[in-house]
């Protein structure tokens, strides 16, 4: 079975560009989580998607970060414009269910450079 | 407010020397549930463990161990016998029940990174 899948695993562009990240889950979990890891910060949670409906978007920064989930499978996030302080690696997670016994299963993250 | 602690940010040890990893974490909720993940140097975090909050009981698996201490609010994780492998950043984290008893996200400790050395 194949794990969660991020694209891309480098990515690096200059302040005021627009990037987007890619998120493929487990095939068949219905919960998405995005999290991002700043150098040197724990890894923060971003947002949760239960299919495609958010479920909780608290941990998203500002508006310049939108996330979606069309169809409830793979999702996208997107920078827009970034910020020399978005840099850091960006982690997706899926879970089955949304059930305390539910594990989330982390992908290999992205990593993005904003200069 | 929840939160993590893993003071220790590095750690380096030799090869078949026991270490141990510590974590302190904070909460209000009587149920929550505490993760132990491994980020080997592929990037991915692979899960290790999960405890919830009315089940203290130690667990082993091989030569990984936890010891749960809800009176000190600490999940250690200890590796006996360490090898080469072992060397990763590994990250304790919090998740607190929803209600309904449904998962909140996940409050991640710093990491502490290990390196086992031949």
């Amino acid at each position: 079975e194949a794990g969660v899948t991020q694209f891309p695993s480098h990515s690096v562009i200059e302040k005021g560009q627009t990037v987007t990240l890619r998120c493929d889950p487990i095939s068949g979990h219905d919960n998405l989580y995005w999290y991002r890891r700043v150098m040197g910060k724990e890894i923060k949670f971003l947002l949760h998607f239960v299919k495609e409906s958010k479920q909780d978007e608290s941990g998203m920064p500002n508006n310049r970060f939108l996330a979606e989930r069309t169809g409830g499978t793979y999702s996208t996030l997107k920078v827009q414009p970034a910020e020399l302080e978005d840099s850091g690696v960006y982690f997706c997670a899926s879970s089955q269910g949304w059930a305390s016994t539910d594990t989330q299963y982390f992908g290999p993250g992205t990593r993005l450079t904003v200069l | 407010a929840q939160k993590v602690t893993q003071a220790q940010t590095e750690i380096s040890v030799v090869e078949k020397e026991d270490v141990t990893l510590d974590c302190v974490y904070e909460t209000r909720d009587t149920t929550y549930y505490l993760f132990w993940y491994k980020q080997p140097p592929s990037g991915e975090l692979v899960f290790l463990i999960r405890r919830n909050s009315f089940d203290e009981q130690n667990e082993i698996s091989g030569r990984y161990s936890w010891n749960f201490q809800k009176s000190t609010s600490s999940f250690n994780f200890t590796i006996t016998a360490s090898q080469v492998v072992d060397s990763a950043v590994y990250f304790c984290a919090l998740s607190e029940a929803n209600y309904g008893g449904s998962q909140g996200n996940l409050i991640f400790g710093k990491g502490t990174k290990l390196s086992v050395k031949p």
